[in-house]
C-alpha cells in the first residue's frame, strides 16, 4: 500500500534559525497535505498541494510540492516559540477516499 | 458550531471489554474518518465513511467496528479490547465525500490493561 515517510522525526532549533521538513511517498500523489499538531492537541489543517510542482506561501512558511507529485517540503524562516508542534504531511490516494499520513516531524524551539 | 466532538475524554478498559467511542460533528460534512495515534507515529486510518449508510475499512481496522446511520455521528467500537489498542483517538470529518481538509476533534486517550 500507499508508504509516506517523513524526515527528520525530531528537530532541536534556536529561535530564529530556519527549519525545514521533507515528505516522501512511494506513490504519485493526487494531493498533499500538511498538518500541525501543538503538544495535547489535535493535528490542525494548515495547507493542501494539488498541482505539480506547486509553491505556497503562509507568512513564514513556505510549501512545495515536488514535479513528479511524490515529495513535498514545509520549510519555516526564522522559527519562532509559537511554531513549536509536530509537523504532519498526509497524501491523498487516486481514489481520493483515504489519506495516508507521515509519521511527523517534531520542532523544539529553544528562546 | 461545535465543530468535531468526540466523547470521552479519558477511557481505561480492561482487557477483553468493549466500549463505543463517539463522534459527532456539526457542519453537515460528508466524509468522516477515525486515526489512532501511537507515540511517535503519524496517525493511521483506522476506518471512514464518504456519507450516511457508507463505511469502508482504512489501514489498520481489525478489532474495530463503525456505522454511519446519520450525516452527524460516527461512532467507532472496540469489540474485545487489547492492550495494543492503547492510544490516541481522534475523529476528523471533511465537507465532500473525500478526504479533504480534514477537521479534527479533541481526541480520546483510551488505555486498556
Amino acid at each position: 500500500g500507499q508508504q509516506v515517510m517523513q524526515i527528520p522525526q525530531y528537530q532541536h532549533v534556536q529561535e530564529g534559525e530556519d527549519f525545514t521538513t521533507y515528505c516522501n511517498s512511494s506513490t504519485t500523489l493526487s494531493n498533499i497535505q500538511w498538518y500541525k499538531q501543538r503538544p495535547g492537541g489535535h493535528p490542525v489543517f494548515l495547507i493542501q498541494l494539488v498541482k505539480s510542482g506547486e509553491v505556497k506561501k503562509q507568512k513564514r512558511l513556505t510549501f512545495q510540492f515536488g514535479e513528479a507529485k511524490k515529495n513535498s517540503s514545509l520549510h519555516i524562516t526564522a522559527t519562532q516559540t509559537t511554531d513549536v508542534g509536530t509537523y504532519f504531511c498526509a497524501g491523498d490516494n487516486n481514489a481520493g477516499n483515504m489519506l495516508t499520513f507521515g509519521g511527523g516531524t517534531r520542532l523544539m524551539v529553544k528562546p | 458550531n461545535a465543530g468535531v466532538t468526540q466523547t470521552p475524554k479519558f477511557q481505561v478498559l480492561k482487557t477483553g471489554q468493549s466500549m463505543t467511542l463517539q463522534c459527532a460533528q456539526d457542519m453537515n460534512h460528508e466524509y468522516m474518518s477515525w486515526y489512532r495515534q501511537d507515540p511517535g507515529m503519524g496517525l493511521r486510518l483506522i476506518h471512514y465513511s464518504v456519507g450516511a449508510g457508507i463505511t469502508d475499512q482504512g489501514e489498520v481496522p481489525n478489532g474495530y467496528n463503525v456505522s454511519r446511520s446519520t450525516t452527524e455521528d460516527f461512532p467507532l467500537r472496540l469489540l474485545s479490547a487489547a492492550p495494543s489498542q492503547t492510544s490516541v483517538y481522534f475523529c476528523a470529518s471533511s465537507p465532500r465525500r473525500r478526504a479533504g481538509e480534514q477537521f479534527f476533534g479533541p481526541g480520546t486517550r483510551l488505555t486498556v490493561l
